[in-house]
């Protein structure tokens, strides 16, 4: 089993929609938590950054971890289509050397 | 003013060749990594360097050399290139460990 579980998608959606991606985990250990948007061709870029369970918000972006669900979650409003990307969650212990990336989700927003 | 720079963007060799990616961090970073992203943009770690220290060597083969000089650079030499190794490697720098990471741009390299 992957330490880090993530829909690859592909996800298609009409500008303006709420978009919703997801991560599960298996170690609860896990106390850092990344979401990263990766444009084709580009390196990753981070998104939101978070310590433990609760929500972040950051303009149209909304980080939420659920602990003890082991369930990460990256919300998007009024999507754009220059959100069309892959969305890579990633996480760490606090003692950790290296993240743990999911595989990414594959996010297209229609004009 | 870039943050964390690699280099070559863009690496085509033959199978047998040696090849060496620079990478570099203006942001005063402790920790350094370098990240190999496969076909399926799958991002796994392959080393972790803090404080010039290497403290995290992944089952990589040992074909595969880091070499850091000093804390703002994370040098990888690769010797006698595989077609296997084709991938996309990143260079990422944190502030400490488990801090957030910041990448490079991506060396996409090209075994023939």
């Amino acid at each position: 089993q992957k330490e880090v579980e993530q829909d690859p998608g592909p996800l298609s959606v009409p500008e303006g929609a709420i978009v919703s991606l997801n991560c599960t985990y298996s170690n609860s250990a896990f106390q850092y938590f990344m979401w990263y948007r990766q444009y084709s061709r580009k390196g990753p870029e981070l998104l939101m950054y978070t310590y433990s369970s609760g929500n972040k918000e950051d303009g149209r972006f909304t980080a939420q971890v659920d602990k003890s669900s082991k369930y990460i979650s990256l919300f998007i409003r009024d999507s754009q289509p220059s959100d069309s990307a892959t969305y890579l969650c990633a996480m760490s212990v606090s003692t950790g050397n290296q993240f743990y990336f999911g595989t990414g989700t594959s996010l297209t927003v229609i004009p | 003013d870039t943050a964390v720079s690699q280099t070559p963007k863009y690496l085509v060799t033959q199978m047998g060749n040696d090849k060496s990616i620079k990478c570099e961090q203006n942001l005063g970073h402790d920790t350094m990594y370098w990240y190999k992203q496969d076909s399926k943009k799958f991002l796994k770690i392959m080393f972790s360097y803090n404080n010039k220290e290497l403290i995290i060597n992944e089952t990589v083969p040992n074909r595969f050399s880091p070499k850091s000089p000093d804390k703002a650079h994370l040098n990888l030499h690769i010797n006698s290139l595989e077609l296997g190794d084709s991938a996309v490697y990143f260079c990422a720098s944190s502030y400490t460990r488990a801090a957030e990471a910041f990448f490079g741009q991506g060396t996409r390299l090209t075994v023939v």
